[in-house]
């Protein structure tokens, strides 16, 4: 079994809706990260969040940590949002233990048609 | 710009010839890291670095080789290609370790070795 999974694998919605991208974790972490990997291949880091919620601009982010379970919510979505969202925890202790690397999920495709 | 910049972007290649992907940062980061994209398997590390001249394998290290002489520089080495090699690599780095830090991705390399 995976240590991150995420759902769904692939996405398409239209312009406006609201989109909700799930990622379960099996692991105790000490932070999670969500990243967007666009058509072209480049990666940027969108949120990194150890509880609660961050927002920014339409996007938003919330961790439970007592479910192992964070979501990445797009308010009224556009063809520009689409491409691979890709989820991934640091396992072990913030503040020391293990080195903290990142354990990736395999990525949700969203294609969001006009 | 702040920036992560590896070079080439594109190389293809045969068995067994030697060839290094560089990788360097402007930040002044502390932490780099240097990942393979495969699909199906999502992002995997091979190395990372915690600082100059301190490097160590991450989960797919078997056929590569890092080095860290500068803060700013990480290359990637292949001593020896194969085939199982061909992949898209990233290279990330950040001030601190990777789970404790936004991770700041570079444009990737796109590898095919024949």
């Amino acid at each position: 079994k995976n240590e991150v999974e995420q759902s769904p694998q692939n996405l398409t919605a239209q312009e406006g809706e609201f989109i909700t991208i799930n990622c379960s974790y099996s692991v105790g972490i000490s932070a999670l990260h969500w990243l967007q990997q666009h058509p072209g291949g480049g990666i940027v880091s969108l949120f990194m969040l150890s509880s609660g919620k961050k927002k920014h601009g339409r996007l938003i982010a919330t961790i439970n940590i007592q479910e192992k379970h964070s979501s990445l919510h797009i308010t009224a979505s556009h063809p520009r949002d689409s491409a691979v969202y890709i989820c991934a925890v640091s396992a072990g202790s913030y503040y020391g233990g293990s080195q903290g690397n990142l354990i990736f999920g395999k990525g949700t495709k969203l294609s969001v048609k006009p | 710009e702040a920036q992560v910049t590896q070079n080439p972007r594109y190389l293809i290649t045969v068995t067994g010839k030697k060839l290094t992907v560089t990788c360097s940062q402007n930040m002044n980061h502390e932490y780099m890291s240097w990942y393979r994209q495969d699909p199906g398997l999502g992002l995997r590390q091979i190395y990372y670095s915690m600082n100059v001249e301190v490097t160590d394998k991450g989960d797919v290290p078997e056929g590569y080789k890092v080095s860290r002489k500068e803060k700013r520089n990480f290359p990637l080495i292949l001593e020896s290609p194969s085939p199982n090699q061909t992949s898209l690599y990233f290279c990330a780095s950040s001030w601190y370790r990777a789970g404790a830090d936004t991770q700041y991705f570079g444009p990737g390399t796109r590898l095919t070795v024949l």
